[in-house]
């Protein structure tokens, strides 16, 4: 497809359980973005991918979140031993990094930790 | 930091124009000012985005003052499905390049 795709697009998962989300950006972007959305609430930035270079982690809430991005392609989010506050939406984003540019998002993956 | 501030809320009637403002008084000279919204239940969409310059294309027009401490998001004829909420983002263009969303202004229109 043209767009971001995110997988799965809803997942619920117990408490403690570890899970893995997935996101496949436009292809030639080497800019990736994932952001949280929790009910009612704005964007909260997690971290950022620039292609080779390190990633922005300043956004990961705890040392339990934690990304991974080979090359320009799919990135997968993880959160280890899932808590109930974790359950929000996971927005996932790609840019061409050149000047100007926008970001394009996924449709997201809304995650429900019982 | 978002480093913006927007109205929480604003009602607008569908075919009015609509204009959303944003405060960003501490932007620096090298910072873009970005729109964005999100339609309930969907991923945000990119709208328009500036420098200095007022910026218009075929969803809206970006009114810029010239200080840069502000501006003004137009939809010149508001319909329901412009019914979301609007962010207004200061970013960067360079290496770090991240967005950073505010609370934004939840925009309704009504018939």
């Amino acid at each position: 497809g043209a767009g971001v795709s995110q997988s799965p697009s809803n997942k619920v998962t117990e408490k403690g359980k570890d899970v893995e989300l997935r996101c496949d950006p436009i292809s030639g972007h080497t800019a990736l973005y994932w952001y949280r959305q929790r009910l009612g609430q704005g964007l909260e930035f997690l971290i950022y991918f620039q292609g080779n270079s390190a990633p922005d982690k300043s956004g990961l809430p705890s040392d339990r979140f934690s990304a991974e991005r080979t090359g320009e392609s799919v990135s997968t989010l993880t959160i280890q031993r899932t808590q109930q506050e974790d359950s929000a939406v996971y927005l996932c984003a790609s840019s061409l990094w050149t000047v100007n540019t926008e970001a394009f998002f996924g449709q997201g993956t809304r995650l429900t930790v019982v | 930091d978002a480093k913006t501030t927007q109205p929480t809320s604003m009602d607008c009637a569908e075919g009015r124009a609509a204009n959303l403002p944003c405060n960003h008084s501490t932007i620096s000279g090298n910072e873009y000012v970005y729109w964005y919204r999100q339609i309930h239940s969907q991923g945000p969409q990119y709208i328009i985005h500036g420098l200095k310059n007022n910026e218009t294309n075929e969803m809206a027009s970006l009114i810029i003052t010239e200080d840069r401490k502000s501006s003004t998001l137009i939809l010149p004829h508001a319909t329901l499905r412009d019914t979301a909420v609007y962010y207004c983002i200061v970013r960067v263009a360079y290496n770090t390049d991240k967005l950073i969303f505010g609370t934004g202004t939840r925009l309704q229109v009504f018939p």
